[in-house]
């Protein structure tokens, strides 16, 4: 059974520091691996996908990796603001899932300090 | 676009009692999917559906029942409320491949006392 891995539960960090946030995972047979963004009170909001052929993701701040043999993404978010603070969580989409049938972690609660 | 609308946003029920959580979304997407999300167990999927007229149970499937007859909507049938149905709820959607990111709703928090 495939089991999502995310440490630190919670990270506290200076404002402009450069982070990293970890996802493992026990099973490489994966489609797609997905980190997401949640503010208190809201749903998640989708930042990178990962698809199983690719290595990494990039968007703005943000770079998503992603080693299929040791069962590992991570999540850089360069140069660090207080408006990213949130709770980020990964998930997994396994070989023979449907698209509906992501595995999440609990999640990394992220506060950036002013 | 609105994207993916769920209603109420907060819900009071007494144990017994039966309610539906609405969810449509706008973007025409085949999947469509239910969430509980619970302090310290995280997000288990409850229900999903491929598309209209289709749908399976996910990990925590029961005392919830569900249903698809069109593309746009997904309700959440509690058939009987029970304190440990006490959660937020979140309907999420998307196209099918395996490049489609998942889209959330704002959630639903329902108390069951």
């Amino acid at each position: 059974k495939q089991e999502v891995t995310q440490i630190p539960a919670a990270l506290s960090v200076p404002e402009g520091e450069n982070l990293v946030l970890n996802c493992s995972f026990t099973d490489s047979a994966i489609y797609n691996l997905q980190w997401f963004r949640q503010d208190p009170g809201k749903g998640l909001t989708s930042l990178l996908l990962i698809q199983s052929s690719q290595r990494e993701q990039t968007s703005g701040r943000l770079n998503a990796s992603l080693d299929k043999s040791s069962g590992r993404s991570t999540l850089y978010i360069a140069a660090s603001q207080p408006g990213d603070s949130a709770t980020y969580l990964c998930a997994v989409l396994n070989y023979g899932g449907s698209q509906g049938n992501l595995i999440f972690g609990k999640g990394t609660k992220l506060s950036v300090k002013p | 676009n609105a994207g993916v609308t769920q209603t109420p946003k907060f819900q009071v029920l007494k144990t017994g009692q039966s309610m539906t959580l609405q969810c449509a979304q706008d973007m025409n997407h085949e999947y469509m999917s239910w969430y509980r999300q619970d302090p310290g167990m995280g997000l288990r999927l409850i229900h999903y559906s491929v598309g209209a007229g289709i749908t399976d149970q996910g990990e925590v499937p029961n005392g919830y029942n569900v249903s698809r007859s069109t593309t746009e909507d997904f309700p959440l049938r509690l058939l009987s409320a029970a304190p440990s149905q006490t959660s937020v709820y979140f309907c999420a959607s998307s196209y099918s491949g395996e490049g489609s990111a998942l889209h959330f709703g704002n959630g639903t928090r329902l108390t069951v006392t």
